[in-house]
């Protein structure tokens, strides 16, 4: 069973300060993974998709990395309005129909 | 162009009621999905749909959920009996291309509220 665990749970940062988010997953045939950004009562938003280990994805101060067992997700000089909730999710398997399996999550907040 | 529409945004119903929450993917999208999400909860997988047949039904959590997808287009979840552990976000979600590597685009989700 495919399986996405993302840590920490939550996290507090100042205006400025970098952090790494981590994102562990163990599947069967990795095809993509991908990040997603929520916002509190709205649907998931599209970040990056990363397909092989070595891979990196940038947006604006977020920069995503992949290795065979996990992804982080770098957050350079954050600002209050990258507050959140980050999740990672993985497509796997031949017949997976683009389903995504999904982790935790982690509540990022950053303060002024 | 427009993306994932879903309606009603909010749903409160009294237990045992019928409820249906529809989903209108990004014109175009061929695959369509139904996840949902509980308080503090990871997003769970329903059912997805690709065109309008569900090959993979087995994320339903019981026989009182069903889905259906007309015309490649709109989909309607349909919760019957509806118990309080029901009470979610259901999101749906859309994509353009099943068997590739395409993310889902998500839509804003209906708050169910079983009381």
């Amino acid at each position: 069973e495919d399986q996405v665990t993302q840590s920490p749970e939550a996290l507090r940062l100042q205006e400025g300060e970098s952090s790494s988010l981590n994102c562990s997953y163990t599947v069967s045939g990795l095809r993509g993974l991908f990040w997603y950004r929520q916002d509190p009562g709205k649907g998931p938003e599209f970040l990056f998709t990363l397909y092989s280990a070595g891979e990196e994805k940038e947006k604006e101060r977020l920069k995503a990395t992949l290795t065979k067992k996990e992804s982080f997700l770098h957050i350079t000089a954050p600002k209050p309005e990258d507050s959140a909730t980050y999740l990672c999710a993985v497509q796997a398997g031949e017949n997976a129909g683009n389903m995504l399996t999904f982790g935790g999550g982690t509540r990022l907040m950053v303060k002024p | 162009g427009a993306g994932v529409s879903q309606s009603p945004s909010n749903k409160v119903t009294e237990k045992g009621k019928d409820v249906e929450l529809r989903c209108d993917p990004i014109s175009g999208h061929t695959a369509l999905y139904w996840y949902r999400q509980s308080l503090g909860q990871g997003l769970e997988f329903l059912i997805y749909f690709q065109g309008n047949s569900a090959p993979d039904k087995s994320g339903l959590p019981s026989d009182r959920f069903s889905a259906e997808r007309t015309g490649g287009s709109v989909s309607t979840l349909t919760i019957q009996r509806t118990q309080q552990e029901d009470s979610a976000v259901y999101l749906c979600a859309s994509s353009l291309v099943v068997g590739g590597i395409s993310p889902l685009h998500f839509g804003n989700g209906t708050r169910l509220t079983v009381t």
